[in-house]
């Protein structure tokens, strides 16, 4: 079966420092991959999508970028931290183009 | 543009009663309606697709129906288990793999 690992669960990161989220999923190949972010009470807004490796799409022009460098794999870094870029990151994979999502247990994080 | 609003924000429900969750969209071509659950501090957990309007999906005590303007989550005699954040997107068909999510319904059951 498929398996999707997020980590840290939580961070703590001051403004101004670099930031680098990983992503890995198991059990399938050439998934496509997503990174969410939800602020709270608010609902999931879409950051970047990838269908293949070294393919990365942006939704959201923002101090954030993504990488794929194995099929398996997705990152979601920062050069620099803002205040604005703390909530609830969310990495998530389907087997295609309009199916349904499979999220990861997300990290929180506070940028202070 | 797609947009989805998701009704009550918050619901408390005593065991046992039944209630239904909204979720209203707008987009120019549905290709899906998802319904996720999603508990305090963890991702969202798939719950079901709708394509049509007109079609129903059940689980356990929850059932969701689908037209054309909205989806409905029903929840039947809820347990405090039950008790999550429900939430609501859409994929249109000119949006590649772009899911726009609603706001949610923070889902409080008590014995």
């Amino acid at each position: 079966s498929q398996t999707i690992h997020q980590w840290p669960a939580t961070l703590v990161q001051p403004v101004g420092s670099p930031l680098s989220l990983e992503c890995t999923v198991e059990g399938t190949s050439n998934p496509n991959l997503y990174w969410y972010r939800q602020a709270a009470g608010r609902g999931l807004q879409l950051l970047f999508y990838s269908v293949g490796i070294g393919q990365i799409s942006s939704e959201v022009p923002q101090n954030l970028s993504a990488s794929r460098p194995q099929d398996r794999q997705f990152i979601l870094s920062s050069k620099k931290l803002l205040l604005s870029d703390s909530g609830f990151y969310l990495c998530a994979w389907s087997p295609g183009v309009g199916e349904k999502l499979f999220f990861g247990s997300g990290t929180q994080l506070s940028v202070l | 543009e797609d947009q989805v609003t998701q009704s009550p924000e918050a619901l408390r429900l005593q065991e046992g009663e039944s209630s239904s969750l909204n979720c209203s969209y707008t987009v120019s071509g549905l290709r899906g309606l998802f319904w996720y659950r999603q508990d305090p501090g963890k991702g969202p957990e798939f719950l079901f697709t709708l394509y049509s309007a007109g079609e129903e999906k059940e689980k356990e005590r929850l059932k969701a129906t689908l037209t054309k303007k909205e989806s409905f989550l029903h929840i039947t005699a809820p347990k405090p288990e039950d008790s999550a954040t429900y939430l609501c997107a859409v994929r249109a068909f000119n949006a590649g793999n772009m899911l726009t999510f609603g706001g949610g319904t923070r889902l409080m059951v008590k014995p």
